[in-house]
């Protein structure tokens, strides 16, 4: 069964600093990838996802992901990161019927 | 933008009680979904439901739970006896094509 790993669960980092959130995903085939991002009290929203084409996916917010496929890998990265980006971070595959396979999240804190 | 919406958001219940969860999902999306997050855990898929029936569901998903689209509006899970290890998030989500759009949730608390 397709699975999701992120790892280093809890990051804390200044404003400025550049964020990478890593995800690997267990699966041989043709992958459809995700990140979804959770703001506090609020609903889980797309940031960015991949289908095919270009490796290097842009999403909203200024966050990108790079599909590295020899890797299993799908990371997720910011340059300069900002207060507002306080969120927990979640990557998913996409299995069979439509449906989502999650990582356990990454827990993301800016300090101002 | 529409929008998924989930009632309640928060919903307290004693354990042994039935639960009715309630979602709207976005008009014109064919494909609907329940997912849940117990704290400090993944977000698990629960079930999928196409053409007025579940079309997958996870071993999560026992005889304790069911799912409804009564009216072609609302989608709803039902908890028959819930349990304390039913406390979570419950999201509902749906599409007409991928990405999945997820409502807001709804906390369960099994006391």
């Amino acid at each position: 069964a397709q699975s999701v790993s992120q790892h280093n669960h809890h990051v804390i980092l200044s404003e400025a600093a550049s964020l990478e959130l890593g995800c690997n995903y267990s699966y041989g085939g043709t992958v459809n990838l995700f990140w979804y991002v959770q703001y506090p009290g609020q609903h889980l929203q797309l940031l960015l996802k991949y289908f095919s084409g270009d490796p290097l996916v842009k999403g909203i917010k200024g966050f990108e992901a790079e599909f590295i496929k020899s890797k299993f890998s799908f990371n997720l990265r910011k340059p300069s990161v900002q207060w507002s980006d306080t969120a927990e971070y979640f990557c998913a595959v996409l299995t069979g019927n439509n449906r989502l396979a999650f990582g356990k999240g990454n827990q993301v804190v800016v300090i101002p | 933008e529409p929008e998924v919406t989930q009632t309640p958001s928060h919903q307290v219940t004693q354990m042994g009680q039935e639960v009715i969860l309630r979602c709207v999902p976005i008009s014109n999306h064919l494909y609907f979904y329940w997912y849940r997050q117990i704290l400090g855990q993944k977000v698990e898929f629960l079930v999928s439901f196409y053409n007025n029936e579940i079309s997958e569901k996870s071993e999560i998903f026992d005889d304790q739970f069911s799912v409804e689209r009564p009216d072609g509006s609302n989608f709803t899970l039902k908890i028959r006896s819930t349990k304390l290890e039913d406390s979570a998030m419950y999201f509902c989500a749906s599409t007409s094509a991928s990405p999945l759009h997820f409502g807001n949730g709804t906390r369960l608390t099994v006391t």
